[in-house]
């Protein structure tokens, strides 16, 4: 089956800039999450999403971050406007169901933001 | 150990060794766990989890050990192959009473393997 899909790849924008990032679960998962990935660090959860609604939102920066998932398939992700610190790869991952009920996660290549 | 920022534990093996990964989780709510494999330039891939109410899971070449006394989680991996060089993370699940659980990930361990 086909994997988790994102778009673009790399991205290098400078402060203050915006930019969204694109992602296309697999086909069939409910559960979409989006992660930050700081270079040397794991993963971190900014927001999940149920289908169109979101779950949990509790580490996702609101007033510059903003994601969406309009039909309950694709989402994009996007900050406006964007800070130094904002540089890593973020990565989306789909699930069956809710990550609580053991489903596996799978995730995409991931984006790799640039912030100069 | 514990490490910050870039600076992440590593392992190097040769090639046929056994490795050991190990990982301390904070949260003695967890109940779930994952291990991931990460190369270079990809997303993290599954390799086996375990829940909380069991200690031992084998998978191919694989196992994880979970001691929720001390809170530590760790990864063998058999006879470990130049293929398996990645960045290994453990997560831990915690629901919350909810059925969505949240993954908190670790910070990662370098594995090197020599040909």
């Amino acid at each position: 089956e086909a994997g988790v899909a994102q778009s673009p790849r790399y991205k290098i924008i400078e402060k203050r800039q915006s930019v969204a990032f694109w992602c296309n679960p697999i086909s069939g998962h409910a559960t979409l999450y989006w992660y930050q990935q700081i270079l040397g660090q794991g993963p971190k959860l900014l927001i999940q999403f149920q289908n169109n609604g979101v779950v949990d939102d509790s580490q996702l920066p609101k007033d510059r971050f903003s994601a969406e998932r309009l039909k309950g398939v694709d989402s994009t992700l996007k900050i406006q406007p964007a800070k130094l610190e904002d540089s890593a790869v973020y990565l989306c991952a789909s699930s069956w169901a809710g990550g609580g009920t053991g489903y596996e996660q799978y995730f995409g290549p991931g984006t790799r933001l640039t912030v100069t | 150990g514990e490490s910050v920022g870039l600076h992440l534990p590593t392992l190097s093996v040769q090639e046929g060794d056994n490795s050991i990964i190990n990982c301390a989780y904070s949260n003695s709510a967890s109940d779930y766990f994952i291990w991931y494999k990460q190369e270079s330039g990809k997303g993290p891939q599954f390799i086996i989890d375990i829940r909380s109410n069991m200690d031992k899971r084998q998978g191919q070449r694989v196992t994880v050990l979970l001691n929720k006394t001390v809170k530590h989680l760790s990864l063998q991996i058999a006879a470990t192959q130049p293929g398996d060089s990645a960045v290994y993370f453990c997560a831990e699940n915690t629901s919350g009473g909810t059925s969505y659980g949240k993954l908190t990930f670790g910070q990662g361990t370098i594995l090197t393997v020599h040909p």
